[in-house]
């Protein structure tokens, strides 16, 4: 199965400031994805970085993915109290090949808690 | 313990016609979420269910689609008339609780509209 890795697994950060997380995963890639998850809620889906790009802008969002390293970040800059969320990476959710069969499995993700 | 799983893996409908998709969630989990997702694109959030309750559609397209989850049996997503924007991937998650437990996804069914 493909499998995120989400770090830290807990975040407190005063609003205003900027929040870091990071991701490792175990096997090549064809793409990376952040999901967004408030309490209660489905998944957000966020931001997909491909395999060939190095970094990704979407509003206050970036994200970078290094390869060499399975290893990929998400910054959100200039913090709000509606950041406060659980974020998870997913890779390659859509199956490669008609018998692929993959159990897939988000980490624990990272809990962001932004401060008044 | 067996893995969430769906069926049909691949189903072809043509134009007008109903699709059903079904979800088996993990056992001892009462918690289902249904995603579609297009080609090189994310996942995006459709419906949330506990057992004979909608807890979140916000996901939902208002026509054509509908989701359940009954007491006894799987998840069905229900897409009535279907269109050639419906072809996707839908895949289904369950978790144990809500909020931010780990959701566990299926293989996903991969619908085309001819």
């Amino acid at each position: 199965s493909q499998q995120g890795e989400e770090d830290p697994q807990a975040l407190s950060i005063q609003e205003g400031e900027n929040a870091t997380m990071n991701c490792s995963y175990k096997t090549s890639i064809n793409n990376l994805q952040w999901y967004r998850q408030n309490s209660g809620r489905g998944l957000v889906h966020l931001i997909l970085i491909r395999s060939n790009e190095r970094e990704k802008h979407s509003g206050r969002l970036r994200v970078t993915l290094d390869t060499s390293k399975k290893s990929s970040s998400l910054l959100i800059t200039a913090s709000r109290a509606a950041d406060t969320a659980s974020y998870f990476c997913a890779t390659d959710l859509l199956p490669r090949g008609v018998n692929r069969d993959d159990k897939i499995i988000f980490g624990k993700g990272t809990r962001l808690h932004i401060l008044p | 313990n067996a893995g969430v799983m769906q069926n049909p893996r691949h189903l072809v409908r043509r134009r007008g016609q109903e699709a059903r998709l079904r979800c088996s969630p993990m056992k001892g989990h009462s918690h289902v979420y249904w995603y579609r997702q297009l080609p090189e694109e994310g996942l995006k959030f459709m419906v949330y269910l506990q057992k004979e309750n909608i807890i979140d559609e916000s996901g939902m397209p208002k026509e054509r689609f509908s989701a359940e989850f009954p007491k006894e049996g799987p998840s069905i997503l229900r897409i009535q008339q279907v269109v050639r924007g419906d072809s996707a991937a839908y895949f289904c998650a369950s978790s144990e609780g809500f909020g931010t437990d780990t959701q566990y996804f299926g293989p996903g069914t991969r619908l085309t509209v001819l």
